[in-house]
């Protein structure tokens, strides 16, 4: 079945630790999305890519870095520099400029320990 | 900037019941609006969308009008169902853009 794949669904990150979350499709989208849900305050962009090996930061990307060295992968690295970082991560993806639909994974829950 | 305000929640309900659930936004040219909907524990699924005014959009029971006069799209239904219990997100992406804008969502309880 064609979709978006989140994992880990659970992450535990210690002080001072870079943790990774994956995202992978086989859609065959162009653009790819990442963003942090946190209670009451909605969905906020942290990056997207519209294309293979570019990517553009969103309203909240500090202490977020991102790579997109395939179509089907859009890791997200979520850094020491990031202070607050336990909160819900939904990846997706869409079509292209002319499909308007976006695709959600199922979401990683990062906790800090 | 473009933003885009939900009536704030937990919205509850008896089954059976009529739903509205208020979205306003605002946006330079003629945005696409869309509702999405999570369910537990899940990522977010589209609803229903309209891409011009007096637009339509419907699935499941649910209906939004795109309302360009008074830069709205209300979501409604009928009668709820147990099963509509969720959080909606009413969204909107401006015309040759990458970015969406999602509203805070409104959680929706139905009760038996």
């Amino acid at each position: 079945d064609g979709g978006i794949t989140q994992s880990p669904k659970y992450l535990f990150r210690k002080e001072g630790q870079n943790v990774t979350l994956s995202c992978e499709q086989n859609l065959n989208h162009d653009a790819m999305y990442w963003y942090r849900q946190d209670p009451g305050q909605g969905l906020r962009l942290i990056y997207y890519s519209q294309i293979v090996n570019d990517f553009q930061k969103g309203d909240i990307a500090e202490g977020y870095s991102v790579s997109r060295e395939k179509k089907e992968s859009f890791p997200l690295t979520v850094t020491s520099a990031q202070k607050n970082p336990t909160a819900f991560y939904l990846c997706a993806s869409n079509p292209g400029p002319r499909n308007e639909k976006l695709f959600f994974g199922s979401g990683t829950q990062l906790s800090v320990l | 900037g473009n933003s885009v305000t939900q009536m704030e929640g937990p919205v509850t309900l008896s089954e059976e019941a009529f739903l509205t659930i208020n979205c306003t936004y605002t946006a330079t040219g003629y945005p696409s609006l869309f509702w999405y909907v999570q369910y537990p524990g899940e990522g977010l699924q589209l609803l229903l969308k309209a891409t011009k005014a007096d637009d339509k959009g419907s699935n499941k029971g649910f209906e939004a009008t795109y309302r360009k006069e008074t830069t709205s799209f209300h979501l409604e239904k009928g009668s709820v169902q147990v099963s509509d219990s969720a959080v909606y997100f009413c969204a909107l992406l401006t015309s040759g853009t990458y970015k969406y804008i999602f509203g805070t969502g409104t959680r929706l309880k139905v009760l038996a």
